[in-house]
C-alpha cells in the first residue's frame, strides 16, 4: 500500500529555515517524479517543486533560490529544505507522488498525497 | 508566467450535469489533470492526461481539452461530489494549478 507521511512543519520566524520530510512506503521515491504542493489557509493549491526520477529539479518562481527539493533512497524519504522563509510561505505543505507532467506516451499524475504538514511563518 | 483560470463556483442539482472549465493560452497543446479536494482532506486525482480516469474514480467523471479550454464534466452529479476542483498543467518546466472551482450540489 502506498503511503506518504509528512513531518517537520511548525512555527518559524521570518528569515528562518526549516526542512520538511516525507517518508514514503509502498514504492521507491527515486523511481518516479515526486512533488511538493502547498495551500495557504483558505486558498487554492499551489505547486512548489518537483524532482524527476532522474534527479532533475523544478521550482515555482517564488521559491527559486530559497527552497531545495531532494530525496534519500536509503530512507525512502523526500525532503524540502526551506531557507529565507517569508510570511507568505505560510501554508499546509503536501508531499505527493508524481508531478502532473504528461506526454503522449506517459503521464505522472499526482496520484498519492500525504496528509499535509502546516508551516507558519510569523514573528 | 502561465495562468489557468477557472470559475470560482458552479452549482448543480443532484442528478444533473456539472461542467467545470479551465482556461489557459494554447491549453489544448498541453495535458491537463484534474483534482478533487473535499474540506479537510488531501486532493484526489479524478482525471489525468486530459481524459483518463484513475482506477476507483466513477465513470460519471470525464474530461476533454481543446483550443484554450479544458473541461471536467460530472454527469449525474451526486451530493458526494460537492468539493473544490483544480485543473493542473505544465508549461516551460513549471507546473501550474488552476484557480479552483467550488462545486455545490443543491
Amino acid at each position: 500500500e502506498v503511503q506518504l507521511v509528512e513531518s517537520g512543519g511548525g512555527l518559524v520566524q521570518p528569515g528562518g529555515s526549516l526542512r520538511l520530510s516525507c517518508e514514503a512506503s509502498g514504492f521507491t521515491v527515486t523511481s518516479i517524479y515526486m512533488s511538493w504542493v502547498r495551500q495557504a489557509p483558505g486558498k487554492g493549491l499551489e505547486w512548489v517543486s518537483s524532482i524527476s526520477n532522474g534527479g532533475n529539479t523544478y521550482y515555482t518562481d517564488s521559491v527559486k533560490g530559497r527552497f531545495t527539493i531532494s530525496r534519500d533512497n536509503s530512507k525512502n524519504t523526500l525532503y524540502l529544505q526551506m531557507n529565507s522563509l517569508r510570511v507568505d510561505d505560510t501554508a499546509v505543505y503536501y508531499c505527493a507522488r508524481g508531478s502532473g507532467y504528461c506526454v503522449s506516451t506517459s503521464c505522472y499524475p499526482l496520484d498519492y498525497w500525504g496528509q499535509g504538514t502546516l508551516l507558519t511563518v510569523s514573528s | 508566467s502561465y495562468e489557468l483560470t477557472q470559475p470560482p463556483s458552479v452549482s448543480v442539482s443532484p442528478g444533473q450535469t456539472a461542467s467545470i472549465t479551465c482556461s489557459g493560452d494554447k491549453l489544448g497543446s498541453k495535458y491537463v489533470c484534474w483534482y478533487q479536494q473535499k474540506p479537510g482532506q488531501s486532493p484526489v486525482v479524478v482525471i489525468y492526461q486530459d481524459r483518463k480516469r484513475p482506477s476507483g474514480i466513477p465513470e460519471r467523471f470525464s474530461g476533454s481539452n481543446s483550443g484554450n479550454t479544458a473541461t471536467l464534466t460530472i454527469s449525474g452529479t451526486q451530493t458526494m461530489d460537492e468539493a473544490d476542483y483544480y485543473c493542473q498543467a505544465w508549461d516551460s518546466s513549471t507546473a501550474v494549478f488552476g484557480t479552483g472551482t467550488k462545486v455545490t450540489v443543491l
